[in-house]
């Protein structure tokens, strides 16, 4: 019965170094998303899966950024070669359908000093 | 380009009284509109969802209404508590098979005692 979860919770690291965010959805929920969120904004899209097919990955800001869900169920989102502009809350979130209801786990905050 | 704009962007009223936030948007074609509470330093939780048939929706307190044709969506928030400070996000989602989602930048609520 547990929400979805995000490892780590928080995440220091120095400009150039590679990070890998996990995600672990709602088991069961076919539809697995990935966010970024500034302080004080909203939500911004990444991408999404469904089951272990990438979707839509438009919203990936440019190719340091990928993600995979090799399974269907827990995915990572890698940042390579990490700049400060990275540092951002990055959020997860799984739906039992690709148009239900979405539920969102803590955020991992990454930190690019 | 598709859109979600929400006002005002952040809104203060006394505890007891009755606000409205507004939601408009451009996405198209339009498969659901959701909005969102989101507590500072937490994720966003679901209030409500509704499809393109539906003008109204309710979740205790809170109602929100749709006008498909004028793409307009309001968040009523009746009698406010304390608990309701918090970001109000207007999410929109595109029907296709991509399955887009557009979030709005939130307005900031705000209740004094």
């Amino acid at each position: 019965g547990a929400g979805v979860s995000q490892s780590p919770r928080y995440k220091v690291t120095k400009r150039g170094q590679d990070v890998a965010l996990r995600c672990d959805p709602i088991s069961g929920h076919v539809s697995l998303y990935w966010y970024r969120q500034a302080l004080g904004q909203g939500p911004e899209f990444l991408t999404y899966f469904n089951y272990e097919a990438q979707q839509d990955k438009s919203g990936l800001p440019n190719d340091r950024f990928s993600a995979e869900r090799p399974e269907g169920s827990i995915s990572t989102l890698t940042i390579q070669r990490t700049e400060q502009r990275d540092s951002a809350m990055y959020r997860c979130a799984s739906s039992f359908s690709t148009s239900g209801e979405q539920y969102f786990g803590p955020g991992t905050r990454l930190t690019v000093t | 380009k598709n859109q979600v704009e929400q006002s005002p962007q952040s809104l203060i009223i006394l505890e007891g009284k009755n606000c409205t936030l507004q939601c408009n948007y451009t996405v198209s074609p339009f498969s659901n509109l959701r909005w969102y509470k989101q507590d500072t330093g937490r994720g966003p939780v679901s209030l409500t969802i509704m499809t393109f048939s539906e003008n109204t929706k309710s979740n205790g307190r809170y109602t929100a209404t749709l006008d498909a044709d004028t793409k307009q969506s309001s968040l009523h928030i009746t009698a406010s508590q304390l608990s309701d400070s918090a970001s109000y996000i207007c999410v929109v989602s595109e029907r296709s098979s991509a399955s887009k989602i557009i979030f709005g930048s939130g307005t900031r609520l705000s209740i004094r005692p």
